[in-house]
């Protein structure tokens, strides 16, 4: 049972584009949310995460927008960088528990 | 300091072998986990641990999978009689606390290769 659905598999923009990647959840029980950010070779790596509690979150160029009704939440990259290029995981936990769902993956591709 | 190391970084090895791949956890970080990596599955939650003990492991696909924790430290994920649907990167993580609200810091993982 996929619990987060994670879209699009994959996304090219220009350099100073917005990116955007969508995910959407099953379980009410999740609380958290968090967004990672993984490179070739390397683990993921927690980039911004968010409460239900909260419509939206923004930590420089990144942005979490959350929508607890639709039970979605998106991340969106200001000005895109060919630095960005990586893998992007949305994923979902309960605060309560131990173990994150993750979502199937976006890659992203910023083309300079 | 000393992220989440993970060895061996590379692992090939053939059908019906046994393997062990080994993490060493950010000292202090009482709680560890292990997931596993691969094409058309994503990232799966393999097994928990707190301390010494592994209070979830409902995600260990079979019985040819184990894992053991001990000095409440270092981690030791064993595959027994591997097929080549193990081929994977598995990945070690590690937090400060049992619960969802602590960050969990990944290694680099192990990449095997069952052939």
């Amino acid at each position: 049972q996929q619990q987060v659905k994670q879209s699009p598999q994959s996304l090219i923009v220009q350099k100073g584009g917005i990116s955007i990647i969508n995910c959407a959840y099953e379980n009410t029980a999740f609380d958290y949310f968090p967004w990672y950010q993984q490179f070739p070779g390397k683990g993921p790596a927690l980039l911004i995460a968010i409460r239900p509690d909260v419509s939206e979150k923004k930590e420089g160029r990144f942005t979490i927008s959350f929508n607890k009704s639709a039970k979605q939440f998106s991340l969106h990259i200001m000005d895109s960088q060919p630095g960005d290029s990586a893998t992007y995981f949305c994923a979902a936990i309960e605060t309560s528990g131990s173990r994150l769902t993750f979502g199937e993956g976006t890659q992203l591709t910023v083309n300079p | 300091g000393a992220g989440v190391s993970q060895s061996p970084s590379n692992k090939v090895t053939e059908k019906g072998k046994d393997v062990e791949l080994r993490c060493d956890p950010i000292s202090g970080h009482t709680a560890l986990y292990w997931y596993r990596q691969s094409l058309g599955q994503g990232l799966e939650f393999l097994i928990y641990f707190q301390g010494n003990s592994a209070p979830d492991k409902s995600g260990l696909p079979s019985d040819r999978f184990s894992a053991e924790r001990t000095g409440g430290s270092v981690s030791t994920l064993t595959i027994q009689r591997t097929q080549q649907e193990d081929s994977a990167v598995y990945l070690c993580a590690s937090s400060l606390g049992p619960t969802g609200t602590h960050e969990q810091y990944f290694g680099p993982g192990t990449r095997l290769t069952v052939t």
